[in-house]
């Protein structure tokens, strides 16, 4: 089955650093989603991403799907203490159940 | 417009007891999927609904079980609870699978 793999497991960044979370992918995707989750609470729908070489970009988080299809990155511009939480990669595998990686926990520093 | 509405957000139960959670996806929307979610395991795919008809199933017992209605709105219940059946349950929906999924806030389960 299909299993997504997401680095650096945690990020500590001081306010204004740009930075990348990775999603690795054990199979071609079809479509990738990146999702945020503040502690507790519901999951908010970032980007969905379906073409390699696809990139996308919402306010100041950029995302990409490699042409291979198997990696995806989220790239954070200029962070703010608003972009803490838990950012999470999801995907349909071949069953077209849904899967998540286990998600990167990201923590901005005033 | 009004988004994804899980009802209840808290639920405390006892083990052996069943449970009935409510999600009302946004209009329109006619793909309901259920998420559990623990610290141990993270978040997990329980089934997906489309037109009230269960189209996807994770790999979870036969007590976890759902249902959704000719309005799209959705239920899930689970029996016979176990302790470890504690967490953070979600729903999202969308227009069909591969498209943008919305979540709801969640219901957070405890059994006792």
């Amino acid at each position: 089955s299909q299993e997504l793999e997401q680095s650096p497991q945690s990020l500590i960044v001081q306010e204004g650093k740009n930075l990348t979370i990775n999603c690795t992918s054990s199979k071609t995707l079809y479509g990738l989603y990146w999702y945020k989750q503040k502690y507790g609470e519901g999951l908010i729908f970032l980007m969905m991403l379906q073409k390699g070489g696809e990139e996308k970009s919402h306010e100041k988080i950029t995302a990409k799907l490699d042409e291979k299809k198997q990696q995806s990155s989220l790239h954070i511009t200029a962070s703010q203490p608003s972009h803490a939480g838990i950012y999470l990669c999801g995907a349909y595998n071949y069953g077209q159940n849904f899967v998540f990686g286990p998600g990167t926990r990201l923590s901005v520093l005033p | 417009k009004a988004g994804v509405t899980q009802t209840p957000r808290y639920l405390i139960k006892t083990r052996g007891q069943q449970v009935t959670l409510s999600c009302s996806p946004i209009s329109g929307h006619r793909s309901v999927s259920w998420y559990q979610q623990t610290p141990g395991q993270g978040l997990q795919f329980l089934f997906e609904y489309f037109s009230e008809t269960q189209r996807n199933k994770g790999n979870f017992p036969g007590r976890f079980s759902g249902r959704q209605f000719s309005n799209s709105r959705s239920e899930m219940n689970v029996s016979t609870l176990e302790l470890g059946d504690s967490a953070l349950y979600l729903c999202a929906s969308g227009r069909d699978s591969y498209t943008e999924a919305f979540f709801g806030q969640g219901t957070r389960l405890t059994v006792v």
